[in-house]
């Protein structure tokens, strides 16, 4: 069965700085990854996926992850981040393309300071 | 185009109390999930179906039946509501692709706010 882990539970950026999230997998073919943003009070918006191709994916409100194989590792990141960009992110991950089921990680809440 | 819609969005229970979440989506989906979210849990699958008439556990599927009797319905039923399924309930479907393509995506509900007294 996959597993997805985001080491990191909380992290705080400065409006402007660049971001990375963290998102390590486990699956023993090619994975079907996800990002997803919950705003406060709010369901889930896919901000990228990748399965094959570029590993470098990019999404929705200027975010981008890149797919390390070596690493079994899918990591988000922003150039610059915005006080909006405040949420909870989660991984995800789906074994292949036909998945059945989708396994999330416990998320990363980001905090943004002015 | 609603997407996914679940009812109700609040619900208070009472311990040993029964209720069902009702899920529907106007995709024409076949697969179609229940999750809980919990916090610093991440979201846990409950129950999945992958069509009309078929359903499967999650990881965390004591507790909880669902049934799918329409392709557009997914209901969540809790036959005796205990405090530990207090949680956000959240549905979600996506079509059934076998390469990929921009349908593998789960399109999730707002969620159901359930607490258990």
């Amino acid at each position: 069965a996959q597993s997805v882990t985001q080491p990191d539970i909380h992290i705080t950026v400065s409006e402007g700085a660049s971001l990375e999230l963290r998102c390590n997998y486990s699956y023993g073919a090619t994975p079907y990854l996800f990002w997803y943003v919950q705003s406060p009070g709010q369901g889930l918006q896919l901000l990228l996926k990748y399965f094959s191709g570029d590993t470098l994916v990019q999404g929705i409100k200027g975010f981008e992850a890149e797919f390390k194989r070596s690493q079994s590792s899918f990591n988000l990141r922003k150039p610059s981040v915005h006080w909006s960009d405040a949420a909870e992110y989660f991984c995800a991950v789906g074994a292949g393309s036909g998945y059945s089921t989708l396994t999330f990680g416990k998320g990363t809440m980001l905090l943004v300071s002015p | 185009n609603a997407g996914v819609t679940q009812t109700p969005k609040f619900r208070v229970l009472k311990t040993g109390q029964s209720m069902t979440l009702l899920c529907a989506q106007d995709m024409n989906h076949e697969y179609m999930y229940w999750y809980r979210q919990d916090p610093g849990m991440g979201l846990r699958l409950i129950h999945y179906s992958v069509g009309e008439g078929t359903t499967a556990k999650g990881e965390v599927p004591d507790g909880y039946n669902v049934s799918r009797l329409k392709k557009q319905n997914f209901l969540l039923g809790l036959e005796s509501a205990a405090p530990s399924q207090t949680s956000v309930y959240f549905c979600a479907s996506r079509a059934r692709t076998e390469k990929y393509s921009g349908a593998n995506v789960l399109t999730f509900g707002a969620g159901s706010r359930l607490t258990v007294l």
